[in-house]
């Protein structure tokens, strides 16, 4: 298996431009996380899907940041407006279906963002 | 609130050294407590967990101590290596698969 997938690795982007994530999540697996890491805040949970709905979405800073999971295989995160303090690399991990804490997280490379 | 407190920020081994990455809870619901390894520019991996029921768990050099009554757990690095120079994050968990992160460490193990 490919692995998470994610894409773009790197986005350069001025402020006030829309944004979009893409994440492909390993074939099977039926919970989907979004997180975004910083420096000072570390790696936080924006938003995680259960069979494409979305659970708990209390991590996404504000409005302007949506999330969705139109099916199995694609998931988006959008920024709208973007802003420089949303400059940080975003990750897309996804589990196995039983929602067991035990069940691995499995993590994309990331997306690398940049607003300037 | 931070509910899960990991120290120290940044730690230097000497190649064979121990290393020792130390993390602290607050509610005592979490059921799960896993370690996450990151390299530069790669996605945090799974390295190792451990369930409140046992209070140690080794796999090969690494091993996790878990203290349930102080709500403390650690992750211990035997014969640490120059390749097991990483970012490390403890993390807790409740049933659903929620995780919450420590801060990470930055370990740097020097020849």
């Amino acid at each position: 298996d490919a692995g998470v997938i994610q894409s773009p690795r790197h986005e350069v982007t001025e402020m006030g431009q829309e944004v979009t994530l893409r994440c492909k999540p390993i074939s099977g697996h039926d919970y989907l996380f979004w997180y975004r890491q910083t420096m000072m805040r570390g790696l936080e949970l924006l938003i995680y899907f259960n069979n494409n709905v979305p659970i708990d979405d209390s991590g996404m800073p504000e409005d302007r940041f949506s999330a969705k999971m139109p099916n199995a295989s694609f998931s988006t995160l959008k920024i709208q407006p973007s802003e420089p303090r949303d400059s940080a690399v975003y990750f897309c991990a996804s589990s196995l279906w039983a929602g067991r804490s035990t069940d691995t997280q499995y993590f994309g490379p990331g997306t690398r963002l940049t607003v300037l | 609130q931070q509910q899960v407190k990991q120290s120290p920020q940044s730690l230097i081994v000497q190649k064979g050294g121990i290393s020792i990455i130390n993390c602290a809870y607050e509610n005592t619901a979490f059921d799960y407590f896993p370690w996450y390894q990151q390299f530069p520019g790669k996605g945090p991996a799974l390295l190792i967990a451990i369930r409140p029921d046992v209070s140690e768990k080794k796999e090969g050099r690494f091993t996790i101590s878990f203290n349930k009554s102080a709500k403390q757990f650690s992750l211990h690095i035997m014969d640490s290596q120059p390749g097991d120079s990483a970012t490390y994050f403890c993390a807790v968990s409740f049933s659903g698969g929620k995780l919450i992160f420590g801060q990470g460490t930055e370990l740097s193990v020097k020849p």
